[in-house]
């Protein structure tokens, strides 16, 4: 299957900082999705991207859809406590019938 | 609504026991995933069915059989169970709606432990 290379895998950071991270691909998607895992529970969608360029918010989270078409981004302003989980990246393929993900960016913050 | 739900939560087997991991949604999706979950590696999809009566081999199928008798219910089997299949399975259902993308919901989880 096609491959999503997310880094960093994982960031330790305070309380407030900024983050950032991104997928990668050696195929082109149409659709970028960023998910987040909360500990102990099942990925929620958090953004869907669907065009190159593309911007989208969601509160404090930020995603673009990378003009290539084979990167997408998430950044996380002023963290806050609630963010912890792992983040994951994926597109659809084969149609919409299936999604690929990405290995994952554990974000933990420290006290 | 409940959303998707999974039975059982935890589960310690043997190796060569078989069990079956049971999903349910209240959501009328038609389409229905089983993912594995590995440290490092994302989720892996194992089968989907895209609606009753169907099923379809996903990336890493192996060891595993699934049916969908229910449109509502989507069972995960694994007739020998192995180490390698020591992991957390999630299952999901989405809805095709001709949009760009249809948004898969997810269940909590199960932990399975073979030894």
């Amino acid at each position: 299957g096609q491959q999503l290379n997310q880094s960093p895998q994982s960031m330790f950071i305070q309380e407030g900082e900024d983050v950032s991270m991104n997928c990668t691909s050696s195929s082109i998607f149409n659709t970028w999705l960023w998910y987040k895992q909360d500990p102990g529970e099942g990925p929620v969608l958090l953004i869907a991207l669907y065009k190159a360029g593309e911007l989208t918010s969601n509160g404090r989270l930020t995603a673009q859809f990378g003009i290539t078409r084979k990167d997408s981004f998430l950044n996380i302003s002023a963290s806050i406590p609630s963010d912890v989980g792992i983040y994951f990246c994926a597109g659809p393929y084969f149609g919409n019938e299936k999604l690929t993900f990405g290995t994952g960016t554990r974000l933990t913050i420290i006290p | 609504n409940a959303g998707v739900t999974q039975t059982p939560k935890f589960r310690v087997l043997k190796t060569g026991q078989s069990m079956t991991l049971l999903c349910a949604q209240d959501m009328n999706h038609e389409y229905m995933y089983w993912y594995r979950q590995d440290p490092g590696m994302g989720l892996r999809l194992i089968h989907y069915s895209v609606g009753e009566g169907t099923t379809a081999k996903g990336e890493v199928p192996d060891g595993y059989n699934v049916s969908r008798l229910k449109k509502q219910n989507f069972l995960l089997g694994l007739e020998s169970a192995a180490p390698s299949q020591t992991s957390v399975y999630f299952c999901a259902s989405s809805q095709l709606q001709g949009l760009p993308f249809d948004e898969q919901y997810f269940g909590p989880g199960t932990r399975l432990t073979v030894t």
